[in-house]
C-alpha cells in the first residue's frame, strides 16, 4: 500500500514556540491534506493544497497555521506560536484526484506544555 | 458547511453477528462517502467508500450502502471478528467546485466484538 511519511513522530514543544510538521505524500498524488485529532475525539479538517496553493481551508485554520510545499515533496504545517489546544494528534493525507479517497501518514503527536 | 452525525457512539456485538454503523449528512451537494478504520494509536484507514452515483457496495464482510434522497449511508460488517473491534468514522466530501475539497468526519463508533 502507498506510504504517507510523517516527521517527526512525536514533538513536545512550550506554548508561544512555533513548530513546523513535515510530510512526505506519495510521488504521484497531488492534493494534499492536513487534519487534526485532539485525543479521544473526531478527525477534523484543517487545510487542502493543490498546485502550490491552498485549495481549502476550515475555521480551524486562522493566521496561526500555514502551510507550503517548500521543495516539490515536502509538505510542511507550520504553528507560528503554538498554544496548549493545539495539542493533537495531526495527519496528512494524499489523493491523487479531488474525491478520491485520502491515504492517512500514521501522524505527528504535537504536545504543548 | 457540512454536519455529519454518526450513530451510535458504542456498538457491542458477538463475534460472529452482523455490525451496522449509521450516518446522516446535511449537503446535498456531497458526492463521496468514506469508511475509516482506527485502531488505537492509529491513522485512520480506508476501508470502503461510495460514491455518490451507486446505492450500495460490497467487499467481502464490508458494505457500505448509500441513500441521497434522505442523506444517510451505512456500514454493514457481517460474521465480526475480534480483529474488526476498533473506532470507525465515517466521512463526506461535499463538491465546492474549489478543488480540494476536505473530509468532515462523524464523531465515530467504538465497535467491540465479545468473543
Amino acid at each position: 500500500e502507498p506510504e504517507v511519511t510523517q516527521t517527526p513522530s512525536h514533538q513536545v514543544t512550550q506554548m508561544g514556540q512555533e513548530v513546523i510538521l513535515r510530510c512526505v505524500p506519495i510521488s504521484n498524488h497531488l492534493y494534499f491534506y492536513w487534519y487534526r485529532q485532539i485525543l479521544g475525539q473526531k478527525v477534523e479538517f484543517l487545510v487542502s493544497f493543490y498546485n502550490n496553493e491552498i485549495s481549502e481551508k476550515s475555521e480551524i485554520f486562522d493566521d496561526q497555521f500555514s502551510v507550503e510545499r517548500p521543495d516539490g515533496s515536502n509538505f510542511t504545517l507550520k504553528i507560528r506560536s503554538t498554544k496548549l489546544e493545539d495539542s493533537a494528534m495531526y495527519f496528512c493525507a494524499a489523493s491523487n484526484y479531488p474525491g478520491t479517497e485520502a491515504f492517512f501518514g500514521q501522524g505527528t503527536r504535537l504536545t504543548v506544555v | 458547511g457540512e454536519n455529519v452525525e454518526q450513530h451510535p457512539s458504542t456498538l457491542s456485538v458477538q463475534e460472529g453477528d452482523s455490525a451496522v454503523i449509521k450516518c446522516t449528512y446535511s449537503d446535498s451537494a456531497s458526492n463521496y462517502f468514506p469508511w475509516y478504520k482506527q485502531e488505537l494509536g492509529k491513522r485512520p484507514q480506508l476501508i470502503i467508500d461510495i460514491r455518490s452515483n451507486v446505492g450500495e457496495k460490497k467487499d467481502q464482510r464490508i458494505a457500505v450502502t448509500l441513500n441521497k434522497t434522505a442523506k444517510h449511508f451505512s456500514l454493514h460488517i457481517t460474521e465480526t471478528q475480534p480483529e474488526d473491534s476498533a473506532v470507525y468514522f465515517c466521512a463526506v466530501r461535499g463538491y465546492s467546485g474549489g478543488g480540494a475539497d476536505g473530509l468532515t468526519f462523524g464523531k465515530g463508533t467504538h465497535l467491540i466484538i465479545q468473543p
